[in-house]
């Protein structure tokens, strides 16, 4: 069965800090896609990034980065420098290929608060 | 344009009423989904279109009928509701030639409220 993990409920950190937000996930299938939302309190989920199963590279996005590691099941994003702007709802999701539509399994949120 | 436009963004109705919710999106995406957001809980599924038919109902109450009457709009008819029921129902779409892993993008939602 696929599962998403969040651990980290809720994280405040204080302006211009780094902080890494975990996910693990759990699936049997050798081709699956991990993603990362962002949901501001206007209630948007805004896609940040999507990886599929053969791509380990770690990615940089600006003051953004993603560490995806298979050996341990995990997609971590790391947010540099943090701003005011980064508060929000960050969801990791990972999509089941066997479904006949884009099925998306979200983890329960880690809510960022940024506090200047 | 990654632009999902979802119609009311607020909604107050009574349980006896009916109503319905609208999606748009031009962005040629042949999948379209209806979420459902509570408090502090991530996104449910509750259908999901592909090529303009439904191909994922995960055993949603009948009280929410959904219609894809083109490949840009998508509907959710809303009628006897709870109010359990209240909560953002979320619409997104993807592409479909990127096979299923492609990414959702997301509308804005709309906050229903059950009285």
């Amino acid at each position: 069965a696929q599962k998403v993990t969040q651990a980290q409920t809720e994280i405040s950190v204080v302006e211009k800090e780094d902080v890494t937000l975990d996910c693990v996930y759990e699936t049997r299938d050798t081709t699956y896609y991990l993603f990362w939302y962002k949901q501001p309190p206007s209630g948007e989920l805004v896609f940040l990034i999507r990886r599929n199963s053969f791509d380990e590279q770690n990615e940089i996005s600006g003051r953004y980065s993603w560490n995806f590691q298979k050996s341990t099941s995990s997609f971590n994003f790391t947010i540099t420098a943090s701003q005011v702007v980064d508060s929000a709802v960050y969801f990791c999701a990972l999509s089941d290929p066997s479904n006949t539509g884009n099925q998306f399994y979200f983890g329960t949120g880690t809510s960022l608060t940024v506090i200047p | 344009d990654t632009e999902v436009t979802q119609t009311p963004k607020h909604l107050v109705m009574g349980m006896t009423n009916k109503k319905s919710l609208k999606c748009e999106q031009h962005m040629g995406h042949r999948a379209m989904y209806w979420y459902k957001q509570k408090a502090k809980k991530p996104p449910e599924l509750m259908f999901v279109y592909s090529y303009e038919k439904l191909s994922i109902n995960e055993s949603v109450p009948s009280r929410f009928s959904p219609e894809c009457p083109n490949s840009s709009l998508l509907n959710l008819h809303l009628h006897a509701l709870q109010p359990e029921d209240s909560a953002l129902y979320l619409c997104a779409s993807s592409r479909k030639d990127r096979g299923r892993g492609a990414e959702a993008f997301f509308g804005q939602g709309t906050r229903l409220t059950v009285v």
